[in-house]
């Protein structure tokens, strides 16, 4: 039972570029997330689905889009990498809505130069 | 919006001693949340307790909740070299995902 599984782990890019963070969960959850860690802060959400076929902007949607492929799969895309998107980048997925605990994949670390 | 405010941001203490982190948070929730993340790792779910419960345990695991102070604590007993991680409150007010927050953390350090 592997729970979230985010891929890639490490990946580096050039300021411009693109790239899709895929991410999938095989707990039948109806929710899943995307957050980011910087240095020293706490994790801030980027979007959010809460069930298949819907996805919402969280508290730093700017410069990414979403998609949630099927109630496994939920991507994250950054169509033109910034220095300023260089992170730590987690997906979690919970049965219903926040408010149930949330289970994580051990991240991707993006670097962006 | 809401934010969990964890203190202290650095905790160092001996193995088998008490180790207390406390949470802060600004307007009502629904449910506040605990969760933990080793060096490299993603979180890890501790432990919930609803708005209307004043107290919880698992293992050595003991979280408080005070609404009307508007403030949690986490309290590990008899700590452990592997109980060195940060700790992260997370709180919601709503099922919303914007109304979600992990606040910055506590950075414990359990020296052997």
């Amino acid at each position: 039972n592997a729970g979230v599984t985010q891929t890639p782990k490490f990946q580096v890019l050039k300021t411009g570029q693109s790239m899709t963070l895929q991410c999938a969960q095989d707990m039948n959850h109806n929710s899943m997330y995307w957050y980011r860690q910087d240095p020293g802060m706490g994790l801030r959400l980027i979007y959010y689905s809460a069930s298949e076929g819907t996805t919402d902007k969280g508290e730093v949607p700017n410069g990414y889009n979403v998609s949630r492929l099927n109630k496994r799969e939920f991507s994250l895309r950054l169509e033109s990498a910034a220095p300023s998107q260089t992170s730590v980048y987690f997906c979690a997925s919970s049965e219903w809505g926040p408010n149930q605990p949330q289970h994580f994949g051990d991240g991707t670390r993006l670097s962006i130069l | 919006s809401q934010q969990g405010e964890e203190d202290p941001q650095a905790l160092s203490i001996q193995e088998g001693e008490n180790a207390t982190m406390n949470c802060s948070y600004k307007t009502s929730i629904n449910n506040l949340q605990w969760y933990r993340q080793n060096s490299g790792r993603g979180l890890v779910h501790l432990i919930l307790i609803r708005s209307n419960e004043r107290e919880k345990h698992s293992g050595r695991l003991r979280v408080t909740l005070d609404t009307s102070k508007k403030s949690s604590s986490l309290l590990i007993t008899a700590s452990r070299a592997a109980d060195t991680a940060s700790y992260f409150c997370a709180t919601g007010s709503d099922n919303y995902g914007q109304n979600f927050v992990f606040g910055p953390g506590t950075r414990l350090s359990v020296l052997p």
